[in-house]
Parts: C-alpha cells; structure tokens; sequence
C-alpha cells in the first residue's frame, strides 16, 4: 500500500515567515503534487514534480516554490507567509498522470 | 482547456434513498475520469475510475460521452456514504497530461 506521509497535521506561522512543508512517499513513484484544499474552491494545483530536481507550476504558483532534490521526497516552501496562504495543504503522488493519485493526510497551515 | 463542473456544493439525501452526485466535464479528447472521497478526518481516496467499470462501496459511475457526465450514483445511501465528493478529469493540454478536480459535492446522509 502506498504511504504519503507529511511532516506536520497542524502547524501555525506568521506573518513574512519562511515556511517549509514536507511530504514523502515509500512507492517510487515518478510524480508528485502539492494541492491547496479550500471550501467551495476543491482542490487547487500549486506545483508538481515529475521527476527529481524536475518542477512545474500548477494553477497557482505565486508565493510558493517547491524543491524536489530526491525521488521520494517533495518539498513546498512558503517563501514569505501571508494570511491569504492559511488553508490545508494535500501532498500526493502517482505513478503516472492518469493514473490513481495517492494523497497524505494533508497539514492544516495558519498563518496568523 | 479541460473543467470539471459539479453543480451541487451540497447534497442532502435520507438513508436509503437513492443517490446521484452529478459531474460534467469539458475536454476535447478521451478523458479518464476518477471520483475520489474524502470521508471525516480521513484522507482523500480515489473511490473509483471510469475505465474499471467497477462498482466499490455500491457506488457506479458511468461515462457518457454525448452528455460528457460522469455522474456518481448509488441505489441506497448509508449514513457511512456521508463525506466530500471530488469529481476529476485526466488529460492532455498543451503536450503535458493534466488532472484537473471539480469544487466537490459534500453529501449528508441523514437517519
């Protein structure tokens, strides 16, 4: 079974902090995605990652970059932290585009 | 370019009673079509695809390409059924495959 773990449930910032978020997967598989789940917005593409040191912007990119410097490991950074970024963040991977993606528990992010 | 449109944000259905979450998608190719499910405090889960043709949990979905619907039906809600519903298209655009999600349709089963 596939395992997409991200390092934190809840985390709490502030205001022009540099936030890290982490997300790591067990599968190998090739690609892998950062969301932002917002109510009545669904799910929204920041980045994804098709392959190591490999990025692309998703539909939402301003304030955000990612990094991805191995193959299970896939990095959002939250270059400087502003209130509108509070929302939850889903991590997930696939092994291919149409293929099923498999999603972490997801970091629910509030910047104060 | 490819969208997803579920119609209904809300759906409130009695245990029971039949169940249809409505989907419909624009894209000019074949699409592959998912449902995913986010049960309470669970982590998002695919439920099913089109091209399985399976039926998981009860729930069927099938794809109909004149109207481009991919609707989620399911004969007889359980109260278990209640949770957020995320309809998606995979595809390609511009020479690079995409997944595209629509807002979702949260679903209450009521006793």
């Amino acid at each position: 079974d596939v395992k997409v773990t991200q390092s934190s449930r809840y985390l709490v910032k502030r205001t022009g902090e540099k936030v890290f978020l982490e997300c790591v997967q067990d599968m190998d598989h090739e690609n892998m995605f950062w969301y932002r789940q917002d109510p009545g917005l669904g799910l929204r593409l920041i980045y994804f990652s098709y392959d190591v040191k490999m990025k692309e912007k998703g539909d939402i990119p301003e304030g955000y970059s990612v990094s991805r410097e191995k193959k299970e490991r896939f990095s959002l950074i939250l270059e400087s932290a502003s209130t509108n970024q509070t929302s939850m963040y889903l991590c997930a991977t696939a092994w291919a585009f149409n293929q099923p993606q498999h999603f972490g528990d997801g970091t629910r992010l509030s910047i104060l | 370019a490819q969208r997803v449109t579920q119609p209904e944000k809300l759906l409130s259905v009695f245990k029971g009673a039949p169940v249809e979450l409505k989907c419909n998608y624009s894209y000019s190719g074949s699409p592959e079509l998912f449902w995913y499910v986010q049960y309470s405090r669970q982590r998002l889960q695919l439920l099913l695809r089109h091209i399985s043709r399976e039926s998981i949990k009860g729930f069927t979905a099938d794809l109909n390409k004149g109207e481009t619907s991919f609707h989620l039906k399911k004969p007889f809600a359980q109260e278990e059924d209640s949770a957020m519903y995320y309809c998606a298209l995979s595809g390609e655009q511009g020479g690079s495959e995409k997944l595209v999600f629509g807002k979702g349709t949260k679903l209450t089963v009521n006793p």
